[in-house]
């Protein structure tokens, strides 16, 4: 069965970087992509980028970029998203979730598989 | 970016009792392809989101028939035909079709 495992909780000091992992399992890792997607305490849901496993392309959000940076090992199936210069709104939890091999040839647009989330706090 | 908006923020429901979710996007979700990639998720909760119904109206494996999805273009709907205690929790829809974005969520609760 498809499963994503992601890393452990982590707690940053501000201006600190995070580095998250999400290891695919019961799929071929090549044929999807991974979309981030994180969760403020009880808020809802926002999209922070995707990468493809198949060709290691992305897409960020903009209100991301410049500080985020995914990446995939291939050998491991496992996915990686990295942000820098912490702030305290930060803190959230951060979801893997499965997504299409390419950004805009879709063939179902959905997140079907997600990890199990990891919180990440930012506190000095 | 396409802004999505639920209605309403906050549905009590009665058990057994049917319950409705409105998705609106601020243009078209309609791909260059043809599809609509509108899908719609479920968080229990203290779990990660679960995905429900894909392109509109494509239940996911495992998904109960009670849930149902329809709509095109902007409007879209998510029904719940007979709600039992464990449908409680916030559900998103989301789009594909221009980036990635979600709903604000709506928070299915029984009275």
């Amino acid at each position: 069965q498809v499963q994503l495992v992601q890393s452990g909780a982590e707690v940053k000091k501000p201006g600190a970087s995070v580095k998250v992992s999400c290891k695919a399992s019961g799929y071929t890792f090549t044929s999807y992509g991974i979309s981030w997607v994180r969760q403020a305490p009880g808020q809802g849901l926002e999209w922070m980028g995707w990468i493809s496993a198949y060709n290691g392309n992305t897409n960020y959000a903009q209100k991301l970029q410049g500080r985020v940076t995914m990446t995939t090992d291939t050998s491991t199936s496992t996915a990686y998203m990295e942000l820098r210069s912490l702030r305290s709104d930060d803190t959230a939890v951060y979801y893997c979730a499965r997504d299409e091999r390419y950004f805009d040839w879709l063939l179902n647009g959905a997140f079907d598989y997600w990890g199990q989330g990891t919180l990440v706090t930012v506190s000095s | 970016d396409i802004v999505m908006t639920q209605t309403p923020l906050s549905s009590p429901v009665t058990l057994g009792q049917p319950a409705s979710i409105s998705c609106r996007s601020s243009q078209s979700l309609v791909h260059s392809d043809g599809n609509t990639y509108l899908s719609w998720l479920q968080q229990r909760p203290g779990q990660p989101p679960r995905l429900l119904i894909y392109k509109i109206s494509n239940r996911f494996s495992g998904v109960p028939d009670r849930f149902s999805g329809s709509g095109a273009g902007t409007d879209f709907t998510l029904k719940i035909s007979r709600v039992e205690a464990e449908d409680v929790g916030v559900y998103y829809c989301t789009q594909a079709t221009q980036f990635r974005t979600f709903g604000q969520g709506t928070k299915v609760e029984i009275k």
